[in-house]
């Protein structure tokens, strides 16, 4: 059974940036998409971006200019770091597995557990 | 891009009834949709995709239909346990969920 576990700092002041890191374990890395999204308290669910082992990334527009991530296949552990953070960023983040296919089908088949960050001086 | 419109927002409801929330795509989406639920303080999960197949492990009572822009998801017997949010997934350029339904246990 593949689980994925984030890990980082809960507080990020406005203008830092934003450090997470997801562990998988169960399961290789090498394969599958693996993809950030995130929750703001009592809102709904927004996808950050994914990651393919390669190193292949693909952001959501809306957070392209300040998203960036990174996967260390040799520790099966993908990151996102988000700049210039905002209160408007603070969340729970979750990693989870992804398909995507050509034919336009995708979905997301396992998470983590989130974690919550706090964007506050 | 592709807007997902979500209804009912909430809904209360009754051990044993039967429960729809229904998906709307702005353009034909074919069959690509899923759907998640989400009980409070845990990560989503998913239950169907690709409109109507249901993820391994997932009770027969969740039932996925639907194709082209209209959607439906329906719990054949409300159940205490059913108690959480249901979002829809679809993906156009990047993956986009619907805003939630709040399905509360009368």
């Amino acid at each position: 059974q593949v689980q994925l576990q984030e890990s980082g700092p809960g507080l990020v002041k406005p203008s830092e940036t934003l450090s997470l890191t997801c562990t998988v374990s169960g399961g290789s890395i090498t394969s599958y998409y693996w993809n950030w999204i995130r929750q703001p308290p009592g809102k709904g669910l927004e996808w950050i971006g994914y990651i393919y082992y390669s190193g292949r990334t693909t952001y959501n527009p809306s957070l392209q200019s300040r998203v960036t991530m990174s996967v260390d296949t040799s520790k099966n552990q993908f990151s996102l770091k988000l700049n210039s953070v905002t209160a408007a960023d603070t969340a729970v983040y979750y990693c989870a597995r992804g398909e995507f296919y050509a034919s336009g089908s995708s979905n997301f088949d396992f998470w983590g557990q989130g974690t919550l960050v706090t964007v506050s001086a | 891009d592709i807007q997902i419109t979500q209804s009912p927002s909430s809904l209360s409801a009754s051990v044993g009834d039967r429960v729809t929330i229904t998906c709307q795509a702005s353009q034909d989406i074919s069959d690509y949709l899923n759907w998640y639920q989400q009980k409070p303080g845990k990560a989503p999960k998913l239950l169907i995709y690709d409109a109507s197949n249901l993820e391994t492990g997932v009770p027969s009572r969740f039932i996925g239909s639907g194709s082209g822009t209209d959607f439906a998801f329906t719990i054949s017997s409300l159940q205490p346990e059913d108690l959480a949010t249901y979002y829809c997934q679809s993906y156009d350029n990047i993956p986009r969920f619907g805003q939630g339904t709040r399905l509360e246990i009368k």
